[in-house]
């Protein structure tokens, strides 16, 4: 049990659906993350929320449209995606960005499938 | 462009053997370096890290050495133990001039290591 939770785990979705992807954490953390891994790549920063402001769009599509409407809660809404978004998107929690290095903690991820 | 690469895509050791685990890194920049675990239908789990200003970092079986002028790090697990099969994710990351972190990760692709009873 890390504290970061993520739903749904698995999801498949059409071209024209929308979508979100809901990550909790329980830890008590101000900053949260959204991660991309697509199969044989590494995983990829998309998104960085600290006391809910971004702080990092590491140039993601805006097809993809983050939301966090407090510490504890993270969104990733999806609309009109490309089969090539088809990865395990993971999401993260650490106390904040104001140390040197705070650890990051992760959810299970959600595995998405875009057909 | 690969900033953080693990060219090993798996391993395969045995029980009570050596693991070494390897990492090459491009950006000059990155100042913290660590290390994730990752089981199946799991999220990575940290490891072990160390900061630019050492060379080694120890933790029960678990040890980290940087070799700042090669840009390479190294993760050695001894002795290495069945539980210990899992994918393992090289990660770095810069810090700002005011030395708080960013939070900007960027990760190595992974390497699979199997270690046989």
């Amino acid at each position: 049990e890390t504290g970061v939770t993520q739903t749904p785990r698995h999801l498949v979705m059409g071209m024209t659906n929308k979508k979100s992807l809901k990550c909790e954490q329980h830890l008590g953390h101000n900053a949260m993350y959204w991660y991309k891994q697509s199969a044989k790549k590494p995983l990829e920063l998309m998104f960085v929320y600290n006391f809910k402001e971004q702080t990092e769009n590491n140039s993601v599509p805006s097809r993809f449209s983050p939301e966090c409407p407090n510490s504890s809660h993270l969104f990733l809404h999806l609309h009109t995606l490309q089969p090539e978004d088809s990865a395990l998107y993971l999401c993260a929690s650490s106390q904040d960005l104001g140390a040197y290095w705070n650890e990051q903690f992760f959810g299970p991820g959600t595995r998405l499938t875009v057909l | 462009d690969q900033q953080v690469k693990q060219n090993s895509p798996s391993l395969s050791v045995q029980e009570g053997r050596i693991s070494i685990l390897n990492c090459d890194y491009t950006n000059s920049m990155f100042d913290y370096f660590l290390w994730y675990k990752k089981y199946p239908a799991e999220g990575p789990t940290f490891l072990i890290s160390i900061s630019s200003i050492k060379d080694k970092n120890e933790d029960g079986r678990f040890t980290v050495f940087l070799n700042k002028s090669a840009k390479h790090l190294s993760l050695h697990i001894v002795p290495s133990q069945p539980g210990d099969s899992a994918v393992y994710f090289c990660a770095a990351s810069p810090a700002n001039a005011g030395g708080t972190s960013y939070g900007k990760l960027t990760f190595g692709q992974g390497t699979i290591l199997t270690v046989h009873p």
